[in-house]
This record gives structure tokens, C-alpha cells and sequence, in this order.
């Protein structure tokens, strides 16, 4: 069965700061990759996927992420951060043939310093 | 607005109450989720719908059953529950059961389980 590690459970950056969030997974094949952030008192949003091909992924509010098969990785990454970036970034790996059941990790809860 | 509403939005139940969770999809999706989010740890997979059918019952106890009578809506029905079940209920909605469909949340239901 596949699974979804996020080593970091707290980060804090400074406003402006680069950021970057591990994901690891643990799968067989070629996974789809997602992340999603939750910000208090909301559900999840989208914020990108990766299915196949071109390795950097672009998503919504400036961040993107690269899929490196080598390391089973999937990190999140953002050149500067804003204030309204604090929240909870969760990862998830979803498998071919899933049905779209996807398995998330435990989050990063992210602060950001003004 | 991600289109999916949820209400309640929170909840305080004793464990002999009966109550239940609604979810509403504005997105003309056919598919349909319920997962438990609990503190630090992921989020747990439920229940899946697909066109009013259910399509997964990931080991859910009893105590939990869910309704689909349309595509738009979604129930989750709770009977004598356990202060363990106290968690954010998510429910979620998906174009189609498809591997690479995007999964759009609401904002949850705040559970406590007194």
C-alpha cells in the first residue's frame, strides 16, 4: 500500500523567505501527487498536482513543486513567502487504478514571522 | 467558495444522541467523499459515492452511516459515538472516480463527542 511521509510536523519562516516542505511516498509505480492547503477553519484547497511529464509543477498562489523519482520525493517550494501563507500543507499520493483514493500525510503546520 | 457546503459547521453531541452531517456539491460531480480528520494524524478515508452508489467503505464502524439519495448530497449519520470520534468531518466531491480528478472540499463539521 502506498503511504505519504511529511517529516516536518511545525515550520517557521520569516516573511519574505524562501520555503520548502518535504513529502516523501512510498509506492510502487508511477504515483499522483498533490498538495493541498487548509487554512483555519476551511477545508482543503488544491494547490497542485502532478500526473506525468514535465517534472515542476507550477500551482496557485506562487508555489510549485518537484516530483524527483530518485528520492520518492514531492517537495512544495515557494520563493517568498507572504503572511497569508500560514496554515497546514498536507500531501498526498494518489496510485493508476486508485479510483481517485488518495492517501494523505499528517500536514506541516507553517508560521510565518513578520 | 469551493462549491461544497457542509452543515453543521460544529457540533457538540452526547454519546446516546443521533444526529447527522450534510454535505452539498454545487459542481455537478458525480462523486462523492466523506474523511475524518483527527489531530496529528491523516486524513482518514471514509466513505466514497459514485453516482449514488457507495464505492468504498474503508472499515468505518457501524456507528457511522451514510446517505447519498443524489449526486448533490451527502449525509453522514451518527449514532451512539465514542469521545474518540470527536474530529473534523470533510466532505469532498470529485468530477468523476477517475485517477486525475480533482478533489474539492468543504469546510468540515467541527464533531465533539461528550
Amino acid at each position: 500500500a502506498q503511504s505519504v511521509t511529511q517529516p516536518d510536523i511545525h515550520i517557521t519562516v520569516s516573511e519574505g523567505a524562501s520555503l520548502e516542505l518535504r513529502c516523501n511516498y512510498s509506492y510502487g509505480a508511477t504515483p499522483y501527487l498533490f498538495w493541498y492547503v487548509q487554512s483555519p477553519g476551511q477545508g482543503l484547497q488544491l494547490l497542485l498536482k502532478y500526473f506525468s511529464g514535465d517534472t515542476l509543477v507550477q500551482g496557485i498562489k506562487g508555489f510549485e513543486a518537484e516530483f524527483k523519482r530518485s528520492q520518492s520525493s514531492f517537495n512544495l517550494r515557494k520563493p517568498s513567502v507572504h503572511w497569508s501563507d500560514a496554515a497546514e500543507y498536507f500531501c498526498a499520493v494518489g496510485t493508476t487504478g486508485g479510483g481517485n483514493k488518495l492517501t494523505f500525510g499528517t500536514g506541516t503546520q507553517l508560521k510565518v514571522e513578520l | 467558495e469551493t462549491g461544497v457546503t457542509q452543515t453543521p459547521r460544529h457540533l457538540v453531541m452526547g454519546m446516546t444522541n443521533k444526529k447527522s452531517l450534510k454535505c452539498e456539491q454545487h459542481l455537478g460531480h458525480n462523486a462523492m467523499y466523506w474523511y475524518k480528520q483527527s489531530a496529528k494524524k491523516p486524513l482518514e478515508l471514509m466513505f466514497v459515492y459514485s453516482l449514488e452508489e457507495r464505492v468504498e467503505n474503508n472499515s468505518v464502524p457501524s456507528r457511522f452511516s451514510p446517505e447519498c439519495p443524489n449526486s448533490s448530497h451527502l449525509f453522514l449519520h451518527l449514532h451512539t459515538l465514542q469521545p474518540e470520534d470527536s474530529a473534523l468531518y470533510l466532505c469532498a466531491s470529485s468530477q468523476d472516480m477517475g485517477d486525475s480528478y480533482e478533489q474539492y472540499f468543504g469546510p468540515g463539521t467541527r464533531l465533539t463527542v461528550t
